[in-house]
Protein backbone atom coordinates (compact mmCIF):
# COMPACT_ATOMS: atom_id res chain seq x y z
CA UNK A 1 0.00 0.00 0.00
CA UNK A 2 0.94 3.48 -0.15
CA UNK A 3 3.47 5.05 2.45
CA UNK A 4 3.94 8.09 3.65
CA UNK A 5 7.63 9.18 4.97
CA UNK A 6 6.92 12.20 7.19
CA UNK A 7 10.28 14.19 8.82
CA UNK A 8 11.19 14.93 11.25
CA UNK A 9 9.87 12.63 14.15
CA UNK A 10 10.46 15.30 16.51
CA UNK A 11 11.29 19.09 16.76
CA UNK A 12 12.53 21.07 20.09
CA UNK A 13 12.63 25.08 19.09
CA UNK A 14 12.80 27.83 20.82
CA UNK A 15 9.90 30.49 20.59
CA UNK A 16 9.72 32.52 17.86
CA UNK A 17 12.06 30.13 15.05
CA UNK A 18 10.58 29.27 11.81
CA UNK A 19 9.93 25.59 11.66
CA UNK A 20 10.22 22.76 8.43
CA UNK A 21 8.35 19.79 7.60
CA UNK A 22 7.88 17.50 4.70
CA UNK A 23 5.81 14.43 3.98
CA UNK A 24 7.34 12.31 0.79
CA UNK A 25 5.10 9.58 -0.87
CA UNK A 26 6.32 6.58 -2.71
CA UNK A 27 3.51 7.13 -5.27
CA UNK A 28 1.25 10.12 -6.20
CA UNK A 29 -1.51 11.86 -4.12
CA UNK A 30 -3.99 14.02 -6.05
CA UNK A 31 -5.17 15.52 -2.92
CA UNK A 32 -2.52 16.93 0.64
CA UNK A 33 -3.99 17.69 3.98
CA UNK A 34 -1.98 19.08 7.39
CA UNK A 35 -3.58 18.32 10.38
CA UNK A 36 -2.73 19.46 14.18
CA UNK A 37 -3.30 17.09 17.41
CA UNK A 38 -3.28 18.54 20.53
CA UNK A 39 -2.98 16.42 23.71
CA UNK A 40 -6.26 14.39 24.43
CA UNK A 41 -7.96 15.81 21.39
CA UNK A 42 -8.97 14.54 17.50
CA UNK A 43 -6.74 15.93 14.66
CA UNK A 44 -7.83 19.57 13.62
CA UNK A 45 -7.36 20.12 9.77
CA UNK A 46 -4.75 22.96 9.31
CA UNK A 47 -4.43 23.43 5.21
CA UNK A 48 -6.04 21.44 2.45
CA UNK A 49 -3.92 21.39 -1.03
CA UNK A 50 -4.99 20.08 -4.01
CA UNK A 51 -3.34 21.00 -7.36
CA UNK A 52 0.81 20.46 -7.47
CA UNK A 53 2.59 23.22 -7.25
CA UNK A 54 0.03 24.82 -5.24
CA UNK A 55 1.01 27.03 -1.92
CA UNK A 56 -1.49 27.64 0.54
CA UNK A 57 -1.13 29.84 3.71
CA UNK A 58 -2.93 29.70 6.94
CA UNK A 59 -1.64 32.63 9.78
CA UNK A 60 1.39 31.93 10.03
CA UNK A 61 1.48 28.21 8.38
CA UNK A 62 2.41 27.87 4.93
CA UNK A 63 1.85 24.48 2.88
CA UNK A 64 3.28 23.29 -0.28
CA UNK A 65 2.11 20.34 -2.55
CA UNK A 66 5.33 19.32 -4.63
CA UNK A 67 5.50 19.45 -8.17
CA UNK A 68 5.82 15.77 -8.43
CA UNK A 69 2.98 15.24 -6.24
CA UNK A 70 4.97 12.76 -4.34
CA UNK A 71 5.77 15.36 -1.66
CA UNK A 72 4.46 18.19 0.62
CA UNK A 73 5.74 20.73 2.80
CA UNK A 74 4.53 22.66 6.13
CA UNK A 75 6.37 25.79 7.22
CA UNK A 76 5.53 27.86 10.43
CA UNK A 77 6.45 30.97 11.11
CA UNK A 78 7.61 32.78 14.10
CA UNK A 79 6.76 30.24 16.63
CA UNK A 80 4.44 30.62 19.74
CA UNK A 81 4.00 28.17 22.66
CA UNK A 82 0.38 26.84 21.49
CA UNK A 83 2.43 25.34 18.08
CA UNK A 84 3.41 22.39 20.10
CA UNK A 85 1.14 19.66 19.30
CA UNK A 86 1.71 17.01 16.55
CA UNK A 87 1.58 17.59 12.73
CA UNK A 88 0.44 15.06 10.45
CA UNK A 89 0.69 15.21 6.66
CA UNK A 90 -2.08 12.81 4.80
CA UNK A 91 -2.75 12.30 1.72
CA UNK A 92 -5.77 10.83 -0.71
CA UNK A 93 -6.47 10.23 -4.14
CA UNK A 94 -10.35 11.27 -4.83
CA UNK A 95 -12.37 9.06 -7.50
CA UNK A 96 -13.91 5.76 -7.70
CA UNK A 97 -14.82 4.17 -4.38
CA UNK A 98 -11.08 4.47 -3.24
CA UNK A 99 -11.80 7.49 -0.26
CA UNK A 100 -8.91 6.16 1.73
CA UNK A 101 -6.71 8.39 3.65
CA UNK A 102 -2.99 7.81 4.33
CA UNK A 103 -1.54 9.92 6.76
CA UNK A 104 2.04 10.09 7.95
CA UNK A 105 3.51 8.92 11.88
CA UNK A 106 3.46 12.81 12.53
CA UNK A 107 6.38 15.18 13.69
CA UNK A 108 6.29 16.15 17.59
CA UNK A 109 6.79 19.83 18.05
CA UNK A 110 7.82 21.44 21.34
CA UNK A 111 8.26 24.77 21.84
CA UNK A 112 10.40 26.57 24.30
CA UNK A 113 9.25 29.80 25.45
CA UNK B 1 -23.25 22.05 16.25
CA UNK B 2 -21.53 19.15 17.95
CA UNK B 3 -19.57 17.76 14.57
CA UNK B 4 -18.42 14.40 15.45
CA UNK B 5 -18.99 12.82 18.49
CA UNK B 6 -17.50 9.59 20.04
CA UNK B 7 -18.61 7.75 23.31
CA UNK B 8 -17.15 6.98 25.62
CA UNK B 9 -14.41 8.91 26.07
CA UNK B 10 -12.40 6.31 27.92
CA UNK B 11 -13.17 2.51 28.90
CA UNK B 12 -11.45 -0.15 29.81
CA UNK B 13 -12.11 -3.89 28.75
CA UNK B 14 -10.78 -7.23 29.83
CA UNK B 15 -9.37 -9.85 27.41
CA UNK B 16 -12.50 -11.34 25.80
CA UNK B 17 -15.05 -8.67 26.22
CA UNK B 18 -17.03 -7.45 23.58
CA UNK B 19 -17.69 -3.66 22.95
CA UNK B 20 -19.23 -0.93 21.18
CA UNK B 21 -17.62 2.42 20.48
CA UNK B 22 -20.07 4.87 18.93
CA UNK B 23 -19.69 7.61 16.52
CA UNK B 24 -22.44 10.40 15.62
CA UNK B 25 -21.93 13.09 13.33
CA UNK B 26 -24.80 15.90 12.48
CA UNK B 27 -23.47 17.23 9.68
CA UNK B 28 -25.35 15.21 6.82
CA UNK B 29 -22.01 13.91 5.78
CA UNK B 30 -21.68 10.88 3.68
CA UNK B 31 -18.13 9.42 4.19
CA UNK B 32 -17.56 8.24 8.14
CA UNK B 33 -14.32 6.33 9.13
CA UNK B 34 -12.70 4.74 12.04
CA UNK B 35 -8.77 4.93 13.05
CA UNK B 36 -6.77 4.24 15.80
CA UNK B 37 -4.14 5.85 16.70
CA UNK B 38 -0.87 3.98 18.47
CA UNK B 39 2.55 5.91 19.67
CA UNK B 40 4.89 5.86 16.58
CA UNK B 41 2.15 4.93 14.50
CA UNK B 42 0.40 7.73 13.07
CA UNK B 43 -3.42 7.19 12.31
CA UNK B 44 -4.42 3.96 10.98
CA UNK B 45 -7.71 3.24 8.70
CA UNK B 46 -10.02 0.36 10.31
CA UNK B 47 -12.82 0.91 8.75
CA UNK B 48 -14.92 3.50 6.53
CA UNK B 49 -18.50 4.17 4.85
CA UNK B 50 -19.51 6.35 1.55
CA UNK B 51 -22.70 6.11 2.73
CA UNK B 52 -25.39 4.63 4.97
CA UNK B 53 -25.66 0.84 4.24
CA UNK B 54 -22.03 0.67 2.81
CA UNK B 55 -18.90 -0.30 4.30
CA UNK B 56 -15.29 -1.31 3.42
CA UNK B 57 -12.42 -2.40 4.79
CA UNK B 58 -9.46 0.14 5.56
CA UNK B 59 -5.66 -0.99 6.57
CA UNK B 60 -6.24 -2.95 9.78
CA UNK B 61 -9.94 -4.22 9.76
CA UNK B 62 -9.19 -7.15 11.64
CA UNK B 63 -11.45 -8.23 15.06
CA UNK B 64 -13.26 -5.15 14.35
CA UNK B 65 -16.89 -4.84 12.93
CA UNK B 66 -19.09 -2.11 11.91
CA UNK B 67 -22.21 -1.08 10.26
CA UNK B 68 -23.70 2.09 9.09
CA UNK B 69 -27.80 1.86 9.00
CA UNK B 70 -28.02 5.67 9.27
CA UNK B 71 -25.95 8.91 7.89
CA UNK B 72 -25.77 10.14 11.83
CA UNK B 73 -24.25 6.98 13.24
CA UNK B 74 -21.05 4.39 12.50
CA UNK B 75 -20.72 2.33 15.29
CA UNK B 76 -16.93 -0.12 15.69
CA UNK B 77 -17.34 -3.23 17.34
CA UNK B 78 -14.86 -4.90 18.91
CA UNK B 79 -16.11 -8.68 19.03
CA UNK B 80 -13.24 -10.18 21.58
CA UNK B 81 -11.44 -7.83 22.97
CA UNK B 82 -7.46 -8.48 22.88
CA UNK B 83 -4.44 -6.00 24.38
CA UNK B 84 -3.54 -5.49 21.13
CA UNK B 85 -6.41 -3.29 20.43
CA UNK B 86 -5.22 -1.10 23.32
CA UNK B 87 -5.27 2.43 21.32
CA UNK B 88 -7.15 5.25 20.82
CA UNK B 89 -9.71 5.29 18.61
CA UNK B 90 -11.12 8.11 16.31
CA UNK B 91 -14.08 8.34 14.36
CA UNK B 92 -14.12 10.83 11.18
CA UNK B 93 -16.42 12.72 8.95
CA UNK B 94 -16.66 14.47 5.95
CA UNK B 95 -19.34 15.50 2.90
CA UNK B 96 -17.62 13.51 0.30
CA UNK B 97 -14.79 10.62 0.77
CA UNK B 98 -12.52 13.38 -0.93
CA UNK B 99 -13.09 16.29 0.76
CA UNK B 100 -11.13 16.86 4.56
CA UNK B 101 -12.07 14.60 7.42
CA UNK B 102 -13.24 16.02 10.60
CA UNK B 103 -12.51 13.78 13.78
CA UNK B 104 -13.90 13.71 16.90
CA UNK B 105 -12.00 13.71 20.27
CA UNK B 106 -11.45 9.88 20.68
CA UNK B 107 -12.06 6.80 22.44
CA UNK B 108 -9.02 5.59 24.66
CA UNK B 109 -9.15 2.16 24.81
CA UNK B 110 -7.09 -0.23 27.21
CA UNK B 111 -7.17 -3.88 26.90
CA UNK B 112 -6.58 -5.89 29.71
Amino acid sequence: GQQLNQSPQSMFIQEGEDVSMNCTSSSIFNTWLWYKQDPGEGPVLLIALYKAGELTSNGRLTAQFGITRKDSFLNISASIPSDVGIYFCAGSNSGGSNYKLTFGKGTLLTVNP
Amino acid sequence: NAGVTQTPKFQVLKTGQSMTLQCAQDMNHEYMSWYRQDPGMGLRLIHYSVGAGITDQGEVPNGYNVSRSTTEDFPLRLLSAAPSQTSVYFCASSYRGYQPQHFGDGTRLSIL
